[in-house]
């Protein structure tokens, strides 16, 4: 079975400042990856997804995330955040075969963005 | 904007109380889940249908009893809850091909008095 590993529950981080949001996965099959953004009181939204192809991928609000199959990650990145991407992030794995429509998910990063 | 719709975002409810949660989605999906988002845990995913059949129940206690009439809604039927049972409850929709990427609704604020 796929597993999904969020190491850092908290992440604080200076506006303006890069951040990284780790994920690490395991699985014995090949993956699809997703990052989701859980804004309060919202549901998740798609920041962004690797199916195949380049390992860096590139989604919405200034977010990318690198695959890196050797070391079976997807970290979340920005350059410079903002307050307004105060939010928690959730990473999520799908099996190509065998897995259904199951996705799993990691147990969420806040990212908390200060003045 | 999501292409996902929950009703209603927030519910307060007796452990004696009976409620239904309506989720519809307006992307043209053939699949819909229930999802259960507990403070502290992962998100716990509880009923899948594909194509209005039920293909997936993640052990869920029978007080919640899922609805799917079609491709595009989904209901969450409640009764005789327990206070462990507050919890957001996210619905989300998928296309079955490709990446099957699923796409989530707002949620529905369920607190169980």
């Amino acid at each position: 079975a796929q597993s999904v590993t969020q190491l850092d529950s908290q992440v604080p981080v200076f506006e303006e400042a890069p951040v990284e949001l780790r994920c690490n996965y395991s699985s014995s099959v090949s993956v699809y990856l997703f990052w989701y953004v859980q804004y309060p009181n919202q549901g998740l939204q798609l920041l962004l997804k690797y199916l195949s192809g380049s390992t860096l991928v590139k989604g919405i609000n200034g977010f990318e995330a690198e695959f890196n199959k050797s070391q079976t990650s997807f970290h979340l990145r920005k350059p410079s955040v903002h307050i307004s991407d105060t939010a928690e992030y959730f990473c999520a794995v799908k099996v190509l075969t065998g897995g259904g429509n199951k996705l799993t998910f990691g147990t969420g990063t806040q990212l908390k963005v200060e003045l | 904007e999501t292409g996902v719709t929950q009703t209603p975002r927030h519910l307060v409810m007796g452990m004696t109380n009976k409620k239904s949660l309506k989720c519809e989605q307006h992307l043209g999906h053939n699949a819909m889940y229930w999802y259960k988002q507990s403070a502290k845990k992962p998100l716990e995913l509880m009923f899948v249908y594909n194509f209005k059949e039920q293909t997936e129940n993640n052990s869920v206690p029978s007080r919640f009893s899922p609805e799917c009439p079609n491709s595009s809604h989904l209901f969450l039927h409640l009764h005789t809850l327990q206070p462990e049972d507050s919890a957001l409850y996210l619905c989300a929709s998928s296309q079955l091909t490709g990446a099957d990427t699923q796409y989530f609704g707002p949620g529905t604020r369920l607190t169980v008095l």
